[in-house]
């Protein structure tokens, strides 16, 4: 069975902390890792799909990084804004055509 | 686009009774699937299509069956509702596997099975 953990569960910043969380996944038959925005009462939103070991994406105040030797990702988030309050999902593709999915770490940032 | 649809947006069920959840996109794209959410728990696929006329199982396939005849349609049939059935469903689909593209979801079905 394939496992995505995510941490920290659940995470609470203040206006204008920088932020990050990890994602842990398999590292043998990698063939991408997806990062999805999902706010409440919303449907999940992708913000990266990566494919190559040391890829590093960037998306405004949101960037993520990639370790696939190691099976990791981290996403962070710099200046956190009330509104990047959401849970932040992780999915890894080992192929298959399939997505397995973390649980998600969810943010609150307070004003 | 209206992009990824889904009906109903609620539903309340009695244990044992049917039901068809209805998911749509209007993109073209050659794969969809489903999942439920659970509290605690990432989405879990439930079945997928890379296709019309092929589908496959996910993780969690028991209690459920789907079709896709066309392009545009990709139906979930609870068969015999029950309880541990009550979640979140979304639909999602991307132009082609998901290995390496994005998955555009539906705004969800929740699901309540008494």
């Amino acid at each position: 069975i394939l496992n995505v953990e995510q941490s920290p569960q659940s995470l609470h910043v203040q206006e204008g902390d920088s932020t990050n969380f990890t994602c842990s996944f398999p590292s043998s038959n990698f063939y991408a890792l997806h990062w999805y925005r999902w706010e409440t009462a919303k449907s999940p939103e992708a913000l990266f799909v990566m494919t190559l070991n040391g890829d590093e994406k960037k998306k405004g105040r949101i960037s993520a990084t990639l370790n696939t030797k190691e099976g990791y990702s981290y996403l962070y988030i710099k200046g956190s804004q009330p509104e990047d309050s959401a849970t932040y999902l992780c999915a890894f593709s080992g192929g298959y055509n399939k997505l397995i999915f973390g649980a998600g770490t969810r943010l609150a940032v307070h004003p | 686009n209206a992009g990824v649809t889904q009906t109903p947006k609620f539903q309340v069920l009695k244990t044992g009774q049917s039901m068809t959840l209805q998911c749509a996109q209007d993109m073209n794209h050659e794969y969809m699937s489903w999942y439920r959410q659970d509290p605690g728990m990432g989405l879990r696929l439930i079945h997928y299509s890379v296709g019309a006329g092929i589908t496959d199982q996910g993780e969690v396939p028991n209690g459920y069956n789907v079709s896709r005849s066309t392009t545009e349609d990709f139906p979930l049939r609870l068969l015999s509702a029950a309880p541990s059935q009550t979640s979140v469903y979304f639909c999602a689909s991307s132009p082609f596997q998901p290995n390496n593209n994005e998955q555009f979801f539906g705004p969800g079905t929740r699901l309540t099975v008494l």
